[in-house]
Protein backbone atom coordinates (compact mmCIF):
# COMPACT_ATOMS: atom_id res chain seq x y z
CA UNK A 1 0.00 0.00 0.00
CA UNK A 2 1.04 3.51 -0.39
CA UNK A 3 1.71 3.80 3.52
CA UNK A 4 1.87 1.79 6.83
CA UNK A 5 -1.55 0.82 7.91
CA UNK A 6 -2.09 -0.22 11.43
CA UNK A 7 -5.13 -1.68 12.91
CA UNK A 8 -7.28 -1.30 14.93
CA UNK A 9 -7.00 2.53 15.35
CA UNK A 10 -8.70 1.95 18.73
CA UNK A 11 -8.71 -0.63 21.17
CA UNK A 12 -10.23 -0.81 24.62
CA UNK A 13 -9.66 -3.80 26.66
CA UNK A 14 -10.26 -5.63 29.69
CA UNK A 15 -7.52 -5.77 32.60
CA UNK A 16 -6.40 -9.76 31.94
CA UNK A 17 -7.54 -10.09 28.40
CA UNK A 18 -5.12 -10.62 25.17
CA UNK A 19 -4.93 -7.96 22.27
CA UNK A 20 -3.41 -8.25 18.70
CA UNK A 21 -1.98 -5.54 16.99
CA UNK A 22 -1.17 -5.66 13.43
CA UNK A 23 0.88 -3.77 10.92
CA UNK A 24 0.98 -3.84 7.67
CA UNK A 25 4.20 -2.08 6.08
CA UNK A 26 4.94 -0.37 2.79
CA UNK A 27 5.37 -2.64 0.24
CA UNK A 28 9.21 -4.02 -0.30
CA UNK A 29 9.99 -2.17 2.89
CA UNK A 30 12.04 -5.15 4.64
CA UNK A 31 12.78 -3.58 8.08
CA UNK A 32 9.30 -3.17 10.68
CA UNK A 33 9.83 -1.53 13.46
CA UNK A 34 7.59 -1.22 17.20
CA UNK A 35 7.37 1.68 19.45
CA UNK A 36 5.14 2.78 22.25
CA UNK A 37 4.40 6.50 23.10
CA UNK A 38 2.51 6.25 26.57
CA UNK A 39 0.84 9.51 27.92
CA UNK A 40 3.35 12.45 28.19
CA UNK A 41 6.34 10.19 26.92
CA UNK A 42 8.81 9.75 24.18
CA UNK A 43 8.76 6.86 21.60
CA UNK A 44 9.73 3.84 23.29
CA UNK A 45 11.61 1.11 21.10
CA UNK A 46 9.69 -2.83 21.67
CA UNK A 47 11.00 -4.50 18.57
CA UNK A 48 12.34 -4.53 15.31
CA UNK A 49 12.25 -7.08 12.65
CA UNK A 50 14.80 -7.87 9.23
CA UNK A 51 12.43 -9.43 6.70
CA UNK A 52 10.67 -12.31 9.43
CA UNK A 53 13.32 -12.69 11.84
CA UNK A 54 13.58 -9.82 14.80
CA UNK A 55 17.44 -9.37 15.48
CA UNK A 56 16.92 -7.16 18.50
CA UNK A 57 13.85 -7.70 20.71
CA UNK A 58 15.66 -5.94 23.71
CA UNK A 59 12.37 -3.48 24.38
CA UNK A 60 10.01 -5.65 24.64
CA UNK A 61 9.04 -4.48 28.47
CA UNK A 62 7.71 -8.54 29.43
CA UNK A 63 7.13 -12.00 28.27
CA UNK A 64 3.71 -11.17 28.00
CA UNK A 65 4.64 -9.55 25.07
CA UNK A 66 5.40 -10.96 21.73
CA UNK A 67 5.69 -10.24 17.78
CA UNK A 68 5.83 -11.82 14.47
CA UNK A 69 6.20 -11.38 11.28
CA UNK A 70 5.26 -13.06 8.47
CA UNK A 71 5.75 -13.29 4.54
CA UNK A 72 8.26 -10.21 5.25
CA UNK A 73 5.17 -8.22 5.33
CA UNK A 74 2.67 -8.04 8.03
CA UNK A 75 3.36 -7.88 11.48
CA UNK A 76 1.39 -8.46 14.85
CA UNK A 77 2.26 -7.49 18.08
CA UNK A 78 0.19 -9.07 20.78
CA UNK A 79 0.06 -8.26 24.51
CA UNK A 80 -1.43 -11.26 26.99
CA UNK A 81 -2.94 -10.79 29.88
CA UNK A 82 -3.33 -7.08 29.72
CA UNK A 83 -2.71 -4.97 32.77
CA UNK A 84 -3.31 -0.86 32.97
CA UNK A 85 0.25 0.25 32.37
CA UNK A 86 -0.26 -0.92 29.07
CA UNK A 87 -2.53 1.80 27.74
CA UNK A 88 -0.58 3.20 25.03
CA UNK A 89 -0.43 4.22 21.43
CA UNK A 90 1.01 1.42 19.60
CA UNK A 91 3.51 2.75 16.76
CA UNK A 92 4.25 0.72 13.84
CA UNK A 93 7.29 2.26 11.44
CA UNK A 94 8.76 0.19 8.03
CA UNK A 95 11.70 0.70 5.92
CA UNK A 96 14.53 -0.20 3.41
CA UNK A 97 17.03 -1.94 4.73
CA UNK A 98 19.49 0.34 6.49
CA UNK A 99 18.12 3.50 5.72
CA UNK A 100 16.42 5.00 8.57
CA UNK A 101 15.14 7.87 6.39
CA UNK A 102 13.04 6.06 5.02
CA UNK A 103 11.20 5.39 8.21
CA UNK A 104 7.57 5.72 7.67
CA UNK A 105 5.36 5.45 10.84
CA UNK A 106 1.73 4.40 10.89
CA UNK A 107 -0.79 6.74 12.72
CA UNK A 108 -0.72 3.96 15.54
CA UNK A 109 -3.27 2.16 17.63
CA UNK A 110 -4.21 3.93 20.55
CA UNK A 111 -4.80 1.00 23.40
CA UNK A 112 -6.94 1.57 26.73
CA UNK A 113 -7.26 -1.35 29.23
CA UNK A 114 -9.99 -0.48 31.75
CA UNK B 1 19.53 5.04 30.40
CA UNK B 2 17.88 7.85 28.44
CA UNK B 3 20.05 8.55 25.24
CA UNK B 4 17.97 10.89 23.91
CA UNK B 5 16.52 13.90 26.43
CA UNK B 6 14.05 16.58 25.34
CA UNK B 7 14.47 18.65 28.48
CA UNK B 8 11.46 20.89 27.68
CA UNK B 9 8.70 19.23 27.59
CA UNK B 10 6.76 22.29 26.19
CA UNK B 11 6.97 25.24 23.92
CA UNK B 12 4.77 28.24 23.42
CA UNK B 13 5.96 30.89 20.53
CA UNK B 14 4.44 33.72 19.37
CA UNK B 15 3.70 33.20 14.60
CA UNK B 16 6.83 34.85 13.17
CA UNK B 17 9.13 34.24 15.91
CA UNK B 18 12.02 31.63 15.97
CA UNK B 19 11.53 28.55 18.20
CA UNK B 20 14.50 26.87 19.30
CA UNK B 21 13.95 22.96 20.19
CA UNK B 22 16.76 21.70 22.10
CA UNK B 23 18.18 18.03 22.44
CA UNK B 24 21.02 16.60 24.58
CA UNK B 25 22.01 13.15 23.74
CA UNK B 26 24.83 10.58 25.55
CA UNK B 27 25.85 8.09 22.72
CA UNK B 28 28.71 9.74 20.73
CA UNK B 29 28.30 6.00 18.57
CA UNK B 30 24.93 8.00 16.87
CA UNK B 31 25.74 8.87 13.03
CA UNK B 32 23.16 11.08 12.21
CA UNK B 33 20.74 12.56 14.17
CA UNK B 34 16.95 13.17 12.76
CA UNK B 35 14.07 15.18 13.49
CA UNK B 36 10.16 13.56 13.61
CA UNK B 37 6.79 15.80 14.06
CA UNK B 38 3.35 14.53 14.90
CA UNK B 39 0.68 15.91 14.58
CA UNK B 40 -2.38 14.57 16.93
CA UNK B 41 -3.72 10.87 15.88
CA UNK B 42 -0.95 10.91 13.22
CA UNK B 43 2.35 8.99 13.36
CA UNK B 44 5.38 11.13 13.46
CA UNK B 45 7.00 12.25 9.79
CA UNK B 46 10.35 12.91 8.79
CA UNK B 47 11.25 16.51 9.19
CA UNK B 48 15.11 17.36 8.88
CA UNK B 49 18.45 15.39 9.41
CA UNK B 50 22.14 15.76 10.25
CA UNK B 51 25.04 13.87 9.72
CA UNK B 52 27.19 14.15 12.62
CA UNK B 53 29.84 15.02 10.91
CA UNK B 54 28.18 18.35 10.09
CA UNK B 55 27.54 20.50 12.40
CA UNK B 56 24.70 22.91 10.51
CA UNK B 57 21.89 21.55 8.08
CA UNK B 58 19.29 23.94 6.36
CA UNK B 59 16.02 23.13 4.87
CA UNK B 60 13.83 26.70 4.23
CA UNK B 61 12.69 27.23 7.40
CA UNK B 62 13.76 24.15 9.51
CA UNK B 63 17.56 24.37 10.30
CA UNK B 64 19.68 21.88 12.88
CA UNK B 65 22.68 22.73 14.57
CA UNK B 66 25.08 20.10 16.19
CA UNK B 67 27.56 20.90 18.91
CA UNK B 68 29.52 17.58 19.11
CA UNK B 69 31.87 18.49 22.00
CA UNK B 70 28.29 19.07 24.42
CA UNK B 71 26.64 16.45 22.72
CA UNK B 72 23.75 18.78 22.01
CA UNK B 73 21.38 19.32 18.96
CA UNK B 74 19.30 22.33 18.35
CA UNK B 75 16.27 22.93 15.57
CA UNK B 76 15.19 26.06 14.76
CA UNK B 77 12.20 27.36 13.05
CA UNK B 78 12.10 31.04 11.42
CA UNK B 79 9.11 32.01 11.31
CA UNK B 80 7.24 29.88 13.29
CA UNK B 81 3.81 29.39 12.08
CA UNK B 82 0.55 28.08 13.47
CA UNK B 83 0.94 25.18 11.76
CA UNK B 84 4.25 24.36 12.97
CA UNK B 85 1.90 23.48 16.55
CA UNK B 86 2.84 20.06 17.00
CA UNK B 87 5.22 17.60 19.15
CA UNK B 88 8.89 17.58 17.86
CA UNK B 89 10.90 14.45 18.22
CA UNK B 90 14.79 14.10 18.30
CA UNK B 91 16.31 10.77 17.03
CA UNK B 92 19.64 9.59 17.07
CA UNK B 93 20.87 6.97 14.61
CA UNK B 94 23.09 4.44 14.78
CA UNK B 95 25.75 3.03 12.50
CA UNK B 96 24.48 0.15 11.26
CA UNK B 97 21.78 2.17 9.90
CA UNK B 98 19.01 0.59 11.24
CA UNK B 99 17.73 1.77 14.70
CA UNK B 100 16.52 5.19 15.83
CA UNK B 101 16.47 6.46 19.57
CA UNK B 102 14.11 8.97 19.83
CA UNK B 103 13.47 12.03 22.68
CA UNK B 104 10.60 12.02 24.65
CA UNK B 105 9.54 15.16 22.41
CA UNK B 106 8.17 18.34 23.03
CA UNK B 107 4.82 19.96 22.50
CA UNK B 108 5.70 23.24 20.46
CA UNK B 109 2.32 25.61 20.45
CA UNK B 110 2.46 28.71 18.41
CA UNK B 111 0.30 31.54 18.66
CA UNK B 112 -1.57 33.16 15.74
Amino acid sequence: GAGVSQSPSNKVTEKGKDVELRCDPISGHTALYWYRQSLGQGLEFLIYFQGNSAPDKSGLPSDRFSAERTGGSVSTLTIQRTQQEDSAVYLCASSLAGHSYGYTFGSGTRLTVV
Amino acid sequence: DQQVKQNSPSLSVQEGRISILNCDYTNSMFDYFLWYKKYPAEGPTFLISISSIKDKNEDGRFTVFLNKSAKHLSLHIVPSQPGDSAVYFCAGLNNAGNMLTFGGGTRLMVKP
